[in-house]
């Protein structure tokens, strides 16, 4: 089945650790997206690719990066984690002209 | 600029009866909506989604919304619900297309108990 993968499930790191979080999607889409979602909060969506363009939302901390080495993969990487920054951070994936987005099953950072 | 209010942050249902989960929108030009839902530590699942069709919509697990323009609500309903029924909802509108992507705005999410 086409769908959008999100290793690790649950990932840990102390404050300050630099990590990183990876999606990867059989879609074939052109556009991924990160978003994150604290406890009993809407997802806030930080940025977004679409194909190699990258794009920041104004309120994303510079503290988060992220990379997209081909259509099939992107990466959140998180310089000097903060407490603040524990939340779960959800891929999702659309087509070009599709207003419909997919999403993955997240990944769950807690920091120490 | 679009938005969505839910108007329940939390909804509580016996199994087997109706579920109704609230949303109002507000939007300049005709809207696309959607449901998403969310079981506890997992990602969001697409319910339905209303792209200026049929204003009543049909989505998985006998879930459906219907769009109303005159009272700018797209609520979600469920004639019987299920155990497994019980997470959190959210209600979506997707803004204007720019550059090739759109941007989704979230409501706050309703939170759905369901109690044998």
């Amino acid at each position: 089945d086409a769908m959008v993968i999100q290793n690790p499930r649950y990932q840990v790191t102390q404050f300050g650790k630099p990590v990183t979080l990876s999606c990867s999607q059989t879609l074939n889409h052109n556009v991924m997206y990160w978003y994150q979602q604290k406890s009993s909060q809407a997802p806030k969506l930080l940025f977004h690719y679409y194909d190699k363009d990258f794009n920041n939302e104004a309120d994303t901390p510079d503290n988060f990066q992220s990379r997209r080495p081909n259509t099939s993969f992107c990466f959140l990487d998180i310089r000097s984690p903060g407490l603040g920054d524990a939340a779960m951070y959800l891929c999702a994936t659309s087509s070009r002209g599709v207003e419909t987005q997919y999403f993955g099953p997240g990944t769950r950072l807690l920091v120490l | 600029a679009q938005s969505v209010t839910q108007l329940d942050s939390h909804v509580s249902v016996s199994e087997g009866t109706p579920v109704l989960l609230r949303c109002n929108y507000s939007s300049s030009y005709s809207p696309s909506l959607f449901w998403y839902v969310q079981h506890p530590n997992k990602g969001l699942q697409l319910l339905l989604k209303y792209t200026s069709a049929a204003t009543l919509v049909k989505g998985i697990n006998g879930f459906e919304a219907e769009f109303k323009k005159s009272e700018t609500s797209f609520h979600l309903t469920k004639p019987s619900a299920h155990m497994s029924d019980a997470a959190e909802y959210f209600c979506v509108v997707s803004d204007r297309f720019s550059g090739g992507y759109n941007k989704l705005i979230f409501g706050a999410g309703t939170r759905l108990a369901v109690h044998p």
